[in-house]
């Protein structure tokens, strides 16, 4: 089964840096790939699907990136309430592996 | 409005069963696939089953296989999962979400509040 490794598992940053999470993919699973927000106690929420694709509602400083193996979650600019814990997830093929997850903090 | 409400979850001993359900409006339900996700406490995500739109194909994660069973009633617009030799390990808060598109391999774009299971003796 391919797994899925997020990194970093935390980070904290100041308020208008610009963040990058990576995810890596242990067979490439071409654009596949789906990046997920969680803020503290609430419920996960699709952010970009296909890599790339920014879903609906979605603030347009969040970006994706990257095809195969390699991917990347940029924040352009880092605001309070993007404290939270984001996924990556693959969904070409079962079992749709989650990442681990990478914990934003605000400095 | 899409909607997902999960219902079922107890404290329940290890080795014993539970049936979660997930009920479902503000889309056609049996258009599109539906899947069950797991977070135990203070932990991330973790994928458990899928099944495809007809209730035909169903995927399970390794940890689950053989012991958590996934189905679907289209006529009431519901998912289930049934779950037996429940160890403590399957403690967590179990999520219904749907793909977001009615055909392919699609990402999850609603997902449900959640229903608590606790394995514990």
């Amino acid at each position: 089964d391919i797994q899925m490794t997020q990194s970093p598992s935390s980070l904290s940053a100041s308020v208008g840096d610009r963040v990058t999470i990576t995810c890596r993919a242990s067979q490439g699973i071409s654009n596949y790939l789906a990046w997920y927000q969680q803020k503290p106690g609430k419920v996960p929420k699709l952010l970009i699907y296909a890599a790339s694709t920014l879903q609906s509602g979605v603030p347009s400083r969040f970006s994706g990136s990257g095809s195969g193996t390699d991917f990347t979650l940029t924040i352009s600019s880092l605001q309070p309430e993007d404290v939270a814990t984001y996924y990556c997830q693959k969904y070409n093929s079962a079992p749709r592996a989650f990442g681990q997850g990478t914990k934003v903090e605000i400095k | 409005e899409v909607q997902l409400v999960e219902s079922g979850g107890v404290v329940v001993q290890p080795g014993g069963s539970l049936r979660l359900s997930c009920a479902a409006s503000g889309f056609t339900f049996d258009d599109y696939s539906m899947h069950w996700v797991r977070q135990a406490p203070g932990k991330g995500l973790e994928w458990v089953s899928l099944i495809s739109w007809d209730g035909v194909t169903p995927y399970y994660a390794d940890s689950v296989k053989g012991r958590f069973t996934i189905s679907r009633d289209n006529s009431k617009n519901s998912l289930y999962l049934q779950m037996n030799s429940l160890r403590t390990e399957d403690t967590a808060l179990y999520y219904c979400a749907k793909d977001k598109h009615s055909s392919g391999w699609n990402p999850l774009d609603y997902w449900g509040q959640g229903s608590l299971v606790t394995v514990s003796s």
